[in-house]
């Protein structure tokens, strides 16, 4: 029972190294999501998809790119980190019904020196 | 304007009182959904309960249920008999009509003294 897993849970890298963020579902979900979180900020979502195939930009995707490689998958990929983007990375996905809530990873603490 | 506001930056409450966590929403949409979720220093994040904007009925789900408040575009949570494990972050998110996608608020820091 899985639920929503992503890799790395920690990771440190110098300013302009590039990193891909790993998710996976196993709940069949067709709707999945890329959150940040920062103190005092809660949730800013960077990219979402709303089905296999389509991925559409959230409130702060500046810096990011994502890629929606299968039903199961959604990756968030930084090209060139910057210290802006020290962080902690939600994955999350959801039923399409709209009342269905997100189910969410247990995040990705990201440092960026 | 912030959609989603959650006034309370930490609250205390004593184990086995209860304790309201505020969120205010705006919205012009007819049919909108509300969510809680919990936060727990361990860092994941756990749906406690849900409100649609036409359910006749205040939401429960066990110790947890949301007091919705349409006219005034409220939706607290109530949290009875606390319990040191509800110490956490709690957040608030609004999604309207149709949209997959949910808008957080700020959050609110809930510490339960014994």
């Amino acid at each position: 029972n899985a639920g929503v897993t992503q890799t790395p849970k920690f990771q440190v890298l110098k300013t302009g190294q590039s990193m891909t963020l790993q998710c996976a579902q196993d709940m069949n979900h067709n709707s999945m999501y890329w959150y940040r979180q920062d103190p005092g900020m809660g949730l800013r979502l960077i990219y979402y998809s709303a089905s296999e195939g389509t991925t559409d930009k959230g409130e702060v995707p500046n810096g990011y790119n994502v890629s929606r490689l299968n039903k199961r998958e959604f990756s968030l990929r930084l090209e060139s980190a910057a210290p802006s983007q020290t962080s902690v990375y939600f994955c999350a996905s959801r039923q399409g019904n709209s009342n269905q809530p997100q189910h969410f990873g247990d995040g990705t603490r990201l440092s960026i020196l | 304007a912030q959609k989603i506001t959650q006034t309370q930056p930490g609250m205390f409450v004593q184990e086995k009182e209860a304790v309201t966590l505020d969120c205010t929403y705006d919205t012009s949409d007819q049919s909108y959904g509300l969510f809680w979720y919990k936060q727990p220093s361990s860092g994941e994040m756990i749906f406690l309960i849900y409100q649609g904007s036409y359910d006749e009925q205040n939401a429960t789900e066990g110790r947890y249920s949301l007091n919705f408040q349409k006219a005034r575009k409220s939706a607290n949570l109530v949290i009875s008999a606390s319990q040191l494990g509800d110490s956490a972050m709690y957040f608030c998110a609004m999604r309207e009509g149709g949209s997959y996608i949910p808008t957080f608020g700020r959050g609110t820091s809930l510490i339960v003294h014994p």
